[in-house]
């Protein structure tokens, strides 16, 4: 079965600096994988995907991430943060066995913005 | 609609109990999914549905937990005999097509907050 670990449970950026968002997978094939945001009392907003192809994908509000395969990784960045980023991001991946099956997510990291 | 709405927001209800929660998906999408999201366990992926369909109800936490969608749109969410660990955030979230693998981009609703006292 398919796994996904987020190693940072909290992360604390000056407003203004970069950002980068660790996320690991664990499956056989190539997987589908995705960013999620969900800030306070909002449900998850998909920030960006990779299915295939190019590895580095461009999402909304300025994020990206970069799929390593030799290293099972897809870290989401961003190069200056905004106070409203402050929020709790997932990495989820997507691996059906042949039918639609629901998104396997990480426990998510807190981002928190200093000014 | 215009996105997935979710009712109630909140809900809170005495340990034994039974509590339905209502996902509403958004317009033509066929591909309907049910998460939990809980302190301890973090996101869990429920239940899914293809249509009126639900072709693998293993993610459901246990018996007590049964999930209908009704004219390929709304989705009921029932527990029965709650108890406190049935306590977390439950979010609905929906596709246009369900396709293989989670290819799809599914859109979340805002969640219905379950309290068990």
């Amino acid at each position: 079965a398919q796994s996904v670990t987020q190693p940072d449970i909290h992360i604390t950026v000056s407003e203004g600096a970069s950002l980068e968002l660790r996320c690991n997978y664990s499956y056989g094939a190539t997987p589908y994988l995705f960013w999620y945001v969900q800030s306070p009392g909002q449900g998850l907003q998909l920030l960006l995907k990779y299915f295939s192809g190019d590895t580095l994908v461009q999402g909304i509000k300025g994020f990206e991430a970069e799929f390593k395969r030799s290293q099972s990784s897809f870290n989401l960045r961003k190069p200056s943060v905004h106070w409203s980023d402050a929020a709790e991001y997932f990495c989820a991946v997507g691996a059906g066995r042949g039918g639609a099956d629901g998104l396997t997510f990480g426990k998510g990291t807190h981002l928190i913005i200093q000014p | 609609g215009a996105g997935v709405s979710q009712s109630p927001s909140n809900k809170v209800t005495e340990k034994g109990k039974d509590v339905e929660l209502r996902c509403d998906p958004i317009s033509g999408h066929t591909a309907l999914y049910w998460y939990r999201q809980s302190l301890g366990q973090g996101l869990e992926f429920l239940i899914y549905f293809q249509g009126n369909s639900a072709p693998d109800k293993s993610g459901l936490p246990s018996d007590r937990f049964s999930a209908e969608r009704t004219g390929g749109s709304v989705s009921t969410l029932t527990i029965q005999r709650t108890q406190q660990e049935d306590s977390a955030v439950y979010l609905c979230a929906s596709s246009l097509l369900g396709l293989a693998g989670g290819q799809e981009t599914q859109y979340f609703g805002p969640g219905t907050r379950l309290l068990v006292l």
